[in-house]
């Protein structure tokens, strides 16, 4: 099984520039949420989206986009890349919308802003 | 609003030695409680999880952890430490209901070292 699949695994941008992160997950899951991982401050969740078509914003949306268009996937996208945003990027999913369900979590997208 | 604090960001201990990793939570309704680990380059894996029912809960690698609600904390223990438990440590706090669609709340992360 595949489970989540995040690419590219490594990324170095210059400042202004766009890109997109990718996600897919195989698990048939409705719920998948994209987090920020920095040093000293745990993840932090940047968007989520409950089901193709609806997304929303997390703790830290500043900067990112997101769409959900099909279960499988959920692109994230910078759409003028900052030093800030040098950071891990995971993706995660969930089976349905319940809380007691337990995220499953793709390897992250190391991504460095010069 | 939920939080969730973890006291100490390194944790040592020796091959053999007890581990307990430390979490505080604070939720505006009955909890549900993760702990997570992190292998370096890796993504993160369930360890354990607290829904409802039985407060001491065992998780995968020979790990528990036990909810004490008057206390609201939620440590992790493993009684012998092996090499292979190095790795990075995350509690996380999800709340059902509401709109929040349970969105989970990171602690800073313990890193445990095991010596031999």
């Amino acid at each position: 099984n595949a489970g989540v699949t995040q690419t590219p695994k490594f990324q170095v941008l210059k400042t202004g520039q766009s890109m997109t992160l990718q996600c897919a997950q195989d698990m048939n899951h409705e719920y998948m949420s994209w987090y920020r991982q920095d040093p000293g401050m745990g993840l932090r969740l940047i968007h989520y989206s409950v089901g193709a078509g609806i997304t929303d914003q997390g703790e830290v949306p500043n900067g990112y986009n997101v769409s959900r268009s099909t279960t499988e996937d959920f692109p994230l996208r910078l759409l003028s890349a900052a030093p800030s945003q040098t950071s891990v990027y995971f993706c995660a999913s969930r089976d349905g919308w319940g809380a007691d369900q337990p995220q499953h979590f793709g390897d992250g997208t190391r991504l460095s802003i010069l | 609003a939920q939080s969730v604090t973890q006291l100490g960001s390194h944790v040592s201990v020796s091959e053999g030695a007890l581990v307990l990793l430390r979490c505080n939570y604070s939720s505006s309704v009955p909890p549900y409680l993760f702990w997570y680990v992190q292998y370096p380059n890796q993504g993160l894996q369930l360890l354990l999880k607290y829904t409802t029912g039985a407060t001491l809960v065992k998780g995968i690698n020979g790990f528990e952890a036990e909810f004490k609600k008057s206390e609201t904390s939620f440590h992790l223990t493993k009684p012998s430490a092996h090499m292979s438990d190095a790795a990075e440590y995350f509690c996380a706090v999800s709340e059902g209901g509401g709109t929040s669609y349970g969105k989970l709340t990171f602690g800073q992360g313990t890193i445990l070292t095991v010596h031999p």
